[in-house]
């Protein structure tokens, strides 16, 4: 059964990096029915996606982040990875890994979760 | 940006009765294939999300047949036949024709 595991700081200071990596197990990270992605949810339970990759590199970018985010993937240790630069306070979130399964060449809904991570933003 | 909203945001709801969620997304979210890129999904209380629909229509797998859902286009329902003490928590519909967003979410409670 595919599972996802997120691991990173859980604490980053105001105008930093932030950076978390998801591990897969129970599937393949290089099985060609999954985009690997990153949603987070505020503490007021919005729910925002940031991006999506698929194995072979390419990205999915949420247009309100983009110019933040880095995506990566490393299929030798089953790992994809979020750095969100320039944090605020307005990034402090729940931060969840999904699979995100693909139609038409791009994600279209998420199924697993990550248990996620809260990640605060504060000095 | 496609804005999706859903209504109501609170759903008190008597054990055994049906229970109903709309999400109303800004355009179209109906993929020239025909494919309505709508899914939802269930947050129970200390837990991640959980997908019960997927493509508007399709039930996930394990997700109890008291769950439906339907629509298309703009317009979309989230169905629980006969409510459960199990089904509580936050729903969210997320589209993913364009850019993906999620609804701002329904609480459902039990009366």
């Amino acid at each position: 059964q595919l599972q996802l595991l997120e691991s990173g700081p859980r604490l980053v200071k105001p105008s930093e990096t932030l950076s978390l990596t998801c591990t897969v197990s129970g599937d393949p990270i290089t099985n060609t029915i999954f985009y690997w992605g990153w949603v987070r949810q505020s503490p007021g339970k919005e729910v925002e996606w940031i991006g999506s990759i698929y194995f072979t590199g390419t990205t999915y970018d949420n247009p309100s982040l983009k110019s933040r985010v880095t995506l990566s993937i490393d299929t030798s240790k089953s790992q994809f990875s979020l750095t969100l630069t320039s944090v605020t306070t307005a990034d402090t979130a729940i931060y969840y890994c999904v699979g995100g399964r693909g139609i038409g060449a791009r994600p279209r809904y998420f199924d697993p979760w990550g248990q996620g991570t809260l990640v605060v933003v504060s000095s | 940006e496609i804005v999706m909203t859903q209504s109501p945001l609170s759903l008190p709801v008597t054990p055994g009765e049906p229970a109903s969620i709309s999400c109303r997304s800004s355009q179209s979210v109906q993929h020239t294939n025909g494919y309505n890129y709508l899914a939802w999904y269930l947050q129970k209380p200390g837990q991640s999300p959980q997908l019960l629909i997927y493509l508007g229509s399709n039930r996930a797998s394990g997700v109890p047949d008291r769950f439906s859902g339907s629509g298309s286009g703009t317009d979309f329902t989230l169905r629980i036949s006969s409510v459960e003490a199990d089904d509580v928590g936050i729903y969210y519909c997320m589209q993913a024709l364009q850019a993906i967003t999620f609804g701002q979410g329904t609480r459902l409670e039990i009366k």
